[in-house]
């Protein structure tokens, strides 16, 4: 069983619709929950960042974490085409800073 | 602004030459900074841990023969791809934190292209 699953998509969505990208884990160590948005040959970008089972919402996007169940969510309200771009999960233990990532789902938002 | 740069952010090289890749945070110490290489539509996968002052810890497969890792400041990590072969192309990008600070402190260079004809 990999450590991390991610659908890889491609998703393709009309501007202005929801969207909802997912992973499961199976590491109960992993204590801190992040996603990225990388743009094509871009390093990636830290969008949301959650140590706790909930919901956080920073403006359109909306992290959920369910420990209990190790699954993870970003919700994406509204999409722009500007959203367009790969979206990984990400997870971390303790104090250690080295992530280990989902494969990534790859989102395109159309005009 | 970036709080982490690397250098250069993409290279070709011809197959059997060595090539450095750098990567200095620019606001913040790291004693510890982190090495990932992204293959065209997949995921990031963590080569190499780099240390300052000390050897470098690498992943299960990584060969530290060839991706050689000097980590001798605070503030610079470089990789160094040793008799690059065509199989080696690939995106590589690092990563740094401050001592202190949670995961939201973990910052990624812009990364760096890398060809072997």
């Amino acid at each position: 069983q990999k450590e991390v699953e991610q659908d890889p998509g491609p998703l393709s969505v009309p501007e202005g619709a929801i969207v909802s990208l997912n992973c499961t884990y199976s590491n109960s160590a992993f204590q801190y929950f992040m996603w990225y948005r990388q743009y094509s040959r871009k390093g990636p970008e830290l969008l949301m960042y959650t140590y706790s089972s909930g919901n956080k919402e920073d403006g359109r996007f909306t992290a959920q974490v369910d420990k209990s169940s190790k699954y993870i969510s970003l919700f994406i309200r509204d999409s722009q085409p500007s959203d367009s771009a790969t979206y990984l999960c990400a997870f971390t233990s303790g104090s250690a800073r080295q992530l280990t990532f989902g494969s990534g789902t790859q989102l395109t938002v159309l005009p | 602004g970036a709080v982490v740069s690397q250098h250069p952010s993409w290279v070709i090289c011809k197959s059997g030459t060595s090539v450095k890749i750098e990567c200095r945070s620019l606001d913040f110490q790291a004693t510890t900074m982190f090495w990932y290489r992204q293959f065209p539509k997949q995921s990031l996968m963590l080569m190499a841990t780099s240390n300052e002052g000390s050897k470098a810890t690498y992943e299960q497969g990584v060969e530290k023969d060839k991706f050689l890792i000097n980590h001798a400041s605070l503030t610079l990590s470089t990789l160094t791809v040793t008799s690059a072969h065509p199989e080696d192309s690939s995106f590589y990008i690092c990563s740094a934190s401050p001592p202190t600070g949670g995961g939201n402190t973990i910052y990624f260079g812009e990364g760096s292209w890398l060809t072997v004809v």
